[in-house]
């Protein structure tokens, strides 16, 4: 079983400031994903990675499979970025869809 | 596009009482999946369906059925509920392009909380 580790747990910070969330991981995956959970519950997936960088906005996820570490930053972080921040790895099963094991998440919270 | 729909938002049971979670999705996926989420606990996979007409079990099964009526429709069931499955239960959907094809982000209901005394 593949044991997902987030860093910090918490996290607060002033407006404008860089923010970086790291995960971690101790097998082999076929994706990365990183996720955000607002207070009202709701999931939405942030980014799908396998190599390399990808970036949305303000938003930039990172990640080093010889290292299995990725990283998730926000640049010019906002109160509205306040959210639960989870990452989760991805292995294929035996009917060839992912399945996904979590991180239990990094609470942001971005103070005006 | 309604995306990933799930009833009932609330619910609270009583200890042995049976009940059945809907979900719905309308994107034409393939894959469903049911999770849990506890205080302190990443989500946790209960079932999922690959597609239409499978299931599997995932990381956390016991105490619970699943169907996946049609493609669009997976439903979860508790037939004698515990107090230990209390939690906030969400379904998600993705697709898979083909048998060799990569796999997608997946897109998740709003959640079901769920209350057991």
């Amino acid at each position: 079983k593949n044991e997902v580790e987030q860093s910090p747990q918490n996290l607060t910070a002033q407006e404008g400031e860089f923010i970086t969330i790291n995960c971690s991981y101790s097998v082999g995956i076929s994706a990365l994903h990183w996720l955000q959970q607002h207070p009202g519950g709701g999931i939405v997936s942030l980014f799908m990675l396998s190599s390399g960088k990808k970036k949305h906005g303000r938003l930039i996820a990172t990640i080093n499979i010889q290292e299995k570490h990725s990283s998730l930053h926000i640049t010019a972080s906002h109160p509205r970025d306040s959210a639960v921040y989870i990452c989760a790895v991805g292995h294929i099963s035996n009917f060839g869809n992912e399945k996904l094991t979590f991180g239990t998440g990094t609470r942001l919270t971005i103070i005006p | 596009n309604a995306g990933v729909t799930q009833t009932p938002k609330f619910q609270v049971l009583k200890t042995g009482q049976s009940m059945t979670l809907q979900c719905a999705q309308d994107m034409n996926h393939n894959s469903m999946y049911w999770y849990r989420q506890d205080p302190g606990m990443g989500l946790r996979l209960i079932y999922y369906s690959a597609s239409e007409g499978t299931t599997d079990k995932g990381e956390v099964p016991n105490g619970y059925n699943v169907s996946r009526l049609n493609k669009r429709e997976f439903s979860l069931r508790l037939e004698s509920a515990a107090p230990s499955q209390t939690s906030v239960y969400f379904c998600a959907s993705t697709v898979r392009e083909d048998l060799q094809g990569s796999n997608q982000p997946q897109h998740f209901g709003d959640g079901t909380r769920l209350s057991i005394l």
